[in-house]
């Protein structure tokens, strides 16, 4: 049973960096076929694809976020992470971490994690 | 590239039908295939009900459809049940390795 769950803080500083974990477990994130993605959605609205990172490290980004995201990955703890830099209220959102088969959609989520940026 | 196009809402009476469009253009919707569909109940994560246009996952009932024509995708949900009343988004994987999500539509079971 594969499980993702995100953690991090909840509340966030305006022009501070968000950074958010996502741990796996149930498979590896190293194992072929798959992408490792973050996706957020203020309340209300739509889904936001943010960016992934594949097996080998490699990150594709939101071209409207790109300038202030950055993925990373620790194998060895199986995890990856988001950071996102000079958040202001806009990026108030749940956001999620979620499993991607390639080409075959986001087939597993994490809970979501809500972050509030405000002062 | 801009996010995809979906009604705001839809509804149906139990057991009918509903189909809810996906529209895009002929750079992303109309050149790939990798467009997926999710479903979200209030307080949910989204779950995967439709991959590459019109696969399901296992344990996704046949009543979940989907299609592409041309520039425009659509998910059609028959035999509407209560359980069904959520938010429906349309995603796609397409070109720059660059994922696009539709704005999403509410479907109503009236």
């Amino acid at each position: 049973q594969v499980q993702l769950q995100e953690s991090g803080p909840g509340l966030v500083k305006p022009s501070q960096t968000l950074t958010l974990t996502c741990n796996v477990s149930g498979a590896s994130i190293t194992s072929g076929g798959y992408y490792w993605s973050w996706i957020r959605q203020p309340a209300g609205k739509a889904l936001e694809w943010i960016g992934r990172i594949s097996i080998n490290g490699r990150s594709s980004y939101n071209p409207s976020l790109r300038s202030r995201v950055a993925l990373s990955r620790d194998a060895s703890m199986n995890q990856f992470s988001l950071r996102l830099s000079s958040v202001t209220a806009a990026d108030t959102a749940m956001y999620y971490c979620a499993k991607e088969r390639v080409g075959a959609g986001f087939e597993q989520w994490g809970q979501g994690a809500l972050v509030t940026v405000s002062s | 590239q801009s996010a995809l196009t979906q009604p705001p809402s839809a509804s149906g009476s139990p057991g009918q039908s509903v189909t809810i469009s996906c529209t895009g253009t002929s750079s992303d919707i109309g050149a790939y295939k990798f467009v997926s569909w999710y479903q979200q109940h209030p307080g949910k994560a989204p779950k995967l009900i439709l991959y590459t246009v019109s696969e399901r996952p296992s344990g996704v009932p046949d009543r979940f459809a989907g299609s592409k024509s041309g520039n425009t995708a659509s998910l059609t949900v028959s035999g509407l049940q209560a359980d069904d009343e959520a938010d429906y988004y349309c995603s796609l994987n397409g070109d720059g390795n660059i994922i696009l999500f539709g704005g999403g539509t509410k479907l109503t079971v009236l």
